[in-house]
């Protein structure tokens, strides 16, 4: 069984540019999460995608977008770049029937902004 | 509204001894409650999950919780401190009216002495 990957690892970008990052589910999961860990903070809820729709999102302005492809892979692209967006992105995969929805969470993404 | 209170941000106990990590939540809903650990530089990994059947859950590597619906705790115990488990601990919600949307904890950072 394959668990959650994703790509890149590390990425450093100045203020106003955008930014791609991108999440593999763990196989047989089809709905993925996006979450934005600051530094020294937990998790914060930025969307969910199910049959690759948003189907769910947290309090992240618009110019926080995303994707999921037939595949269940999914994509968070992030627009206008702000300091404050520097933080671990942390992708987590489920399947839509499990109870409480347990998500699966890749080893995250680290984005400095400068 | 819902969340998720984690009190105290760093426990220190000494190898050997008995770990409890608080955690408490609101929820106007029956909730599923959660325990995750992340290591440095990694992602989440599920420790156990509480999902409305037996209310002391057994997770991985000893730890346990228990679900106290009078107290809406859910704190988290292992009996004997190992020093591999020096790590951030998350408590969080997930409600089956926001699509089973997660709410996490602040977290707190578990320090064992040898």
């Amino acid at each position: 069984e394959t668990g959650v990957t994703q790509s890149p690892t590390h990425l450093i970008k100045t203020r106003g540019q955008q930014v791609t990052l991108r999440c593999s589910s763990q196989s047989g999961h089809n709905t993925v999460s996006w979450y934005q860990q600051a530094l020294g903070q937990g998790p914060q809820f930025i969307f969910q995608y199910y049959r690759e729709e948003e189907n769910g999102r947290g309090n992240f302005p618009p110019r926080f977008s995303g994707l999921q492809f037939p595949n269940y892979s999914s994509e968070l692209n992030v627009n206008a770049l702000e300091l404050d967006d520097s933080a671990l992105y942390l992708c987590a995969s489920s399947f839509r029937t499990d109870p409480g929805g347990t998500q699966y969470f890749g080893p995250g993404t680290r984005l400095l902004v400068l | 509204a819902q969340s998720v209170t984690q009190l105290g941000s760093h426990v220190s106990v000494s190898e050997g001894a008995l770990v409890l990590l608080r955690c408490n939540y609101s929820s106007s809903v029956p909730p599923y409650l959660f325990w995750y650990v992340q290591y440095p530089n990694q992602g989440l990994q599920l420790l156990l999950k509480y999902t409305s059947a037996a209310t002391l859950v057994k997770g991985i590597n000893g730890f346990e919780a228990e679900f106290k619906k009078s107290e809406t705790s859910f704190h988290l115990t292992k009996p004997s401190a190992h020093m591999s488990d020096a790590a951030e601990y998350f408590c969080a919600v997930s409600l089956r009216n926001t699509g089973n949307q997660f709410y996490f904890g602040t977290g707190t950072s578990l320090t064992v002495i040898p």
